[in-house]
């Protein structure tokens, strides 16, 4: 079946614009996680989403950051007047509600290249 | 707060060879441990996981173990190929429920040269 999707795979764009990133998660899947992966870092947690919840912000480096899901599916990633400090790649994982041994796996998006010049 | 170390950070091996990454954690309530690779420009792809109430886990060439008392736990890879060469992260989560944001180590870029 289809994986997680993302969209677009790369943005580029001036300091100080808004950006949207979209996330496609498999269908079915009611838990999504937003992470940022740095140049040659790990990956970090931004936000995690429950349904149309989200019971776990904590991640969002400020308040620049927002995050919504409707229908208990797609996803998109807000990050208002961009600065340069902000690119990266963005990725998103979606999962089962976990209820049992295996369902816990997050599945990755191919995520969205963000440069700020 | 939450963290995971990761090393080494760079590991060369021969083709053949075994390739050893380790983690630790710091939150002792962590009791799931992925571990993922990422090939160049491409997403991470979960290889292997295990879960606190086990110490050891084996997948063909590949296999985790887990030592809760020191909160460390190592990706081990054997007769390693070409094929294998990534970037890999471990990471540790308390998973519970619907939740389970995941800790991540910085990475271990792997190469094996033939």
């Amino acid at each position: 079946g289809a994986g997680v999707s993302q969209s677009p795979s790369n943005k580029v764009t001036e300091k100080g614009k808004d950006v949207e990133l979209r996330c496609d998660p498999i269908s079915g899947h009611t838990a999504l996680y937003w992470y940022r992966q740095s140049l040659g870092q790990g990956l970090e947690f931004l936000i995690y989403f429950q349904g149309n919840s989200a019971p776990d912000k904590s991640g969002l480096p400020s308040d620049r950051f927002s995050a919504e899901r409707t229908g208990g599916s797609v996803s998109t990633l807000t990050i208002q007047r961009t600065q340069q400090e902000d690119s990266a790649v963005y990725l998103c994982a979606s999962s089962w509600s976990p209820l049992g041994e295996g369902r816990e796996t997050q599945y990755f998006g191919p995520g969205t290249r963000l440069l700020v010049l | 707060g939450e963290n995971v170390e990761q090393h080494p950070s760079t590991l060369s091996v021969q083709e053949g060879d075994s390739a050893v990454i380790k983690c630790t954690y710091s939150d002792s309530a962590s009791n799931y441990f992925p571990w993922y690779k990422q090939e160049l420009g491409k997403r991470p792809q979960l290889i292997i996981d295990i879960r606190s109430n086990v110490g050891e886990k084996k997948d063909q060439r590949i296999a985790v173990t887990l030592n809760k008392t020191a909160k460390h736990f190592s990706l081990h890879i054997t007769e390693t190929q070409p094929e294998d060469s990534a970037v890999y992260f471990c990471a540790a989560s308390r998973f519970s429920g619907g939740y389970n944001k995941l800790i991540f180590g910085a990475g271990t870029r792997l190469a094996v040269h033939p």
